[in-house]
């Protein structure tokens, strides 16, 4: 079966501009959880999303928001974008909440944003 | 609140020799326990995990992994390093949160294969 898609693979932006990130989940996935990776913060969790609902969210700003559809596709989008917020973000995709720790949560290729 | 440590931040083997990456985590409860790879370009696929029982965890590619309670440990071990082995690895400790469960990663050891 098809997996975890993330598009754009790369994306450049300048400062200021905001962004839209798009994740479609293995089919049959409910649970959509993105992560922000940068060589000096490692992964550090964004949010999850589950049934359309955002179960949980990481200690990230205002800026950084989300959301699911009923076909559990997810988007994220970054407002006013800083320099900082060049990172490589990426989605992961669970059956739903509880058994994706169990079975682990499958990773897309990420999309990697270049903040100018 | 929970964290994982991987002292490690680089690790280089020969190819053939035996491999261990070290990961201590610190949860108050009962850990769920995962090691993730990353290859360049990649996101990041699934090693193996711990819940419970058997502290010895079996997983893809070879890999295995102790747990082991009274060091807070769960170290990465496998006997013959491939060159395709040659990755990111990943600790990473599960946390119950808004009856979901969330993974807190460590910051990741680079394995470095020489031929």
């Amino acid at each position: 079966k098809a997996g975890v898609t993330q598009t754009p693979r790369y994306l450049i932006k300048t400062r200021g501009q905001q962004v839209t990130l798009s994740c479609s989940p293995i089919s049959g996935h409910r649970s959509v959880s993105w992560y922000q990776q940068t060589p000096g913060q490692g992964l550090q969790f964004l949010f999850e999303y589950f049934s359309e609902t955002q179960r949980n969210k990481g200690n990230f700003p205002g800026r950084f928001s989300g959301r699911q559809f009923s076909n559990s596709r997810s988007e994220m989008n970054v407002s006013t974008l800083e320099l900082g917020d060049s990172a490589l973000y990426l989605c992961a995709s669970g059956p739903d909440s509880g058994s994706a720790l169990f079975y682990g949560y499958t990773f897309g290729s990420g999309t990697r944003l270049t903040v100018v | 609140a929970q964290s994982v440590t991987q002292p490690d931040i680089h690790i280089t083997v020969s190819e053939g020799a035996s491999l261990e990456l070290r990961c201590n985590y610190s949860y108050g409860a009962t850990p769920y326990l995962f090691w993730y790879v990353q290859s360049p370009g990649q996101g990041l696929q699934l090693l193996l995990k711990y819940f419970s029982g058997d502290t010895l965890v079996q997983g893809i590619k070879g890999f295995e992994a102790e747990f082991k309670r009274s060091q807070s440990s769960f170290n990465l071990r496998k006997p013959s390093v491939h060159w395709s082995d040659a990755a990111e690895y990943f600790c990473a400790v599960g946390h119950a949160s808004g009856g979901s469960y969330i993974p807190t990663f460590g910051r990741g050891t680079s394995l470095i294969v020489h031929p």
